[in-house]
């Protein structure tokens, strides 16, 4: 079975902090994908990024970094110098090669930058 | 330049009257998918269109139906909605190989029940 684990309910930051959002995931599959995405209070699902279980490299984008490590079974989402615009839900989320269409989604992780 | 395009953002509905929530996409994706969100929780798969080829979720409720008269539409009747079916509806699109793809979101309609 799959699972996805946040396990930040709610994270509050001043702004120019940085922040780590953790993101946990089960699976047996050897070939998987990882997601994260972005949900502003506007509502719409934003994505971020992918990584296949094949690409442990980290990757950075602007302020955004994200960290896989296979032996943790982890995909954490790092935020420098927080923004007030980047207050909102994020979602990790896991698809495995063989269940074809079916996007897993942690509970998210409710995050909040104080001016 | 919306890619994915819901309609309307807001839907107000009586107690037990039928509803339809409209998606459609530019992307040409051949996936389409239909999510239940509650308030503070993950978006939940309700059903999802590969081509013409529908697939129910086992535990998506029969009150539940969509259509897919074509590859750029797609659509989410709720046949007697109930108060607990108040949530956001969110469209999703991915192309042929979903697995490794992401999905697409549109902004959502956001389903009131009077």
């Amino acid at each position: 079975a799959q699972k996805v684990t946040q396990a930040q309910t709610e994270i509050s930051v001043v702004e120019k902090e940085d922040v780590t959002l953790d993101c946990v995931y089960e699976t047996r599959d050897t070939t998987y994908y990882l997601f994260w995405y972005k949900q502003p209070p506007s509502g719409e699902l934003v994505f971020l990024i992918r990584r296949n279980s094949f690409d442990e490299q980290n990757e950075i984008s602007g302020r955004y970094s994200w960290n896989f490590q296979k032996s943790t079974s982890s995909f954490n989402f790092t935020i420098t110098a927080s923004q007030v615009v980047d207050s909102a839900v994020y979602f990790c989320a896991l698809s495995v090669a063989n269940t074809g269409n079916q996007f897993y989604f942690g509970t998210g992780t409710s995050l909040t930058v104080i001016p | 330049d919306a890619m994915v395009i819901q309609n309307p953002r807001y839907q107000v509905t009586q107690f037990g009257k039928p509803v339809t929530l409209s998606c459609s996409q530019t992307l040409n994706h051949n996936v389409m998918y239909w999510y239940q969100q509650k308030s503070s929780q993950a978006p939940k798969l309700l059903f999802h269109y590969y081509d013409k080829d529908f697939n129910n979720e086992a535990d998506t409720p029969d009150n539940f139906q969509s259509r897919r008269p074509n590859t750029s539409f797609c659509f989410l009747d709720i046949r007697s909605p109930g108060l607990g079916d108040a949530a956001m509806y969110l469209c999703a699109t991915s192309p042929r190989n979903p697995g490794n793809q992401p999905q697409h979101f549109g902004d959502g309609t956001r389903l009131s029940i009077l």
